[in-house]
């Protein structure tokens, strides 16, 4: 079975500074890996994804994120944070053949003026 | 434009009733989903739906029903068995979701009064 981890409910950041929201993932097969973001009372938008080929992964909104399979981690980062940036993020897994996505708890990112 | 359309955004339910929540989608997307979020614990998968006429329980169906009889919806009751219905609801569909993008809709807030 697969499962996502993502470490840190809450994060918290100044405007400007670096944001690392963390995800490990379990998986015996090689996965699929997304990243999404999730606005108040709003549903999720993609960020990011990784399938296959190049383990750096740009998104949207100058995120990105690099697939490390030594370390099971798909952790997401952006180098300089924006108030804008202020959501919840969900990482979650899926796998070739799989019929849905399996969701981490999602990381609260906070940006503080 | 194309995407999900939930129905309605906010609703009230009496204990003891049952209520459906609408999902619609012009994508032509073979694959809907209903997943149920609340605070602290991510999203949780309800039923999924990979072709017309055809559902599966996700990981916490107890209490819900779908009915898949057209392509474009897929709409979710929640039945007085269901003991604390109060959440966030999300539809989702995607045309591959193992590889490509699952798209949400905007969620349908439940409250039981």
């Amino acid at each position: 079975a697969q499962s996502v981890t993502q470490l840190g409910s809450h994060v918290s950041v100044s405007e400007g500074a670096l944001v690392l929201l963390r995800c490990n993932y379990s998986s015996s097969v090689p996965p699929y890996l997304f990243w999404y973001v999730q606005y108040p009372n709003q549903g999720l938008q993609l960020l990011l994804k990784y399938t296959t080929g190049a383990t750096l992964v740009k998104g949207i909104n100058g995120f990105e994120a690099e697939f490390k399979k030594s370390e099971t981690s798909f952790h997401l980062t952006k180098p300089s944070a924006h108030m804008s940036d202020a959501a919840e993020y969900f990482c979650a897994v899926s796998r070739l053949g799989a019929q849905k996505l399996v969701f981490g708890q999602g990381t609260r990112l906070t940006i503080n003026p | 434009d194309g995407g999900i359309t939930q129905s309605p955004k906010y609703l009230f339910r009496k204990e003891g009733q049952n209520v459906t929540l609408s999902c619609e989608q012009n994508l032509n997307h073979d694959a809907m989903y209903w997943y149920r979020q609340d605070p602290g614990q991510g999203l949780r998968l309800i039923y999924y739906s990979q072709i017309v006429n055809d559902f599966q329980k996700g990981d916490i169906a107890e209490g819900y029903s779908v009915s898949r009889e057209k392509k474009e919806s897929f709409p979710l009751t929640v039945t007085s068995a269901q003991k604390n219905p109060t959440a966030f609801y999300l539809c989702a569909s995607s045309v591959d979701p193992a590889k490509n993008t699952i798209y949400f809709g905007e969620g349908s807030w439940l409250t039981v009064v």
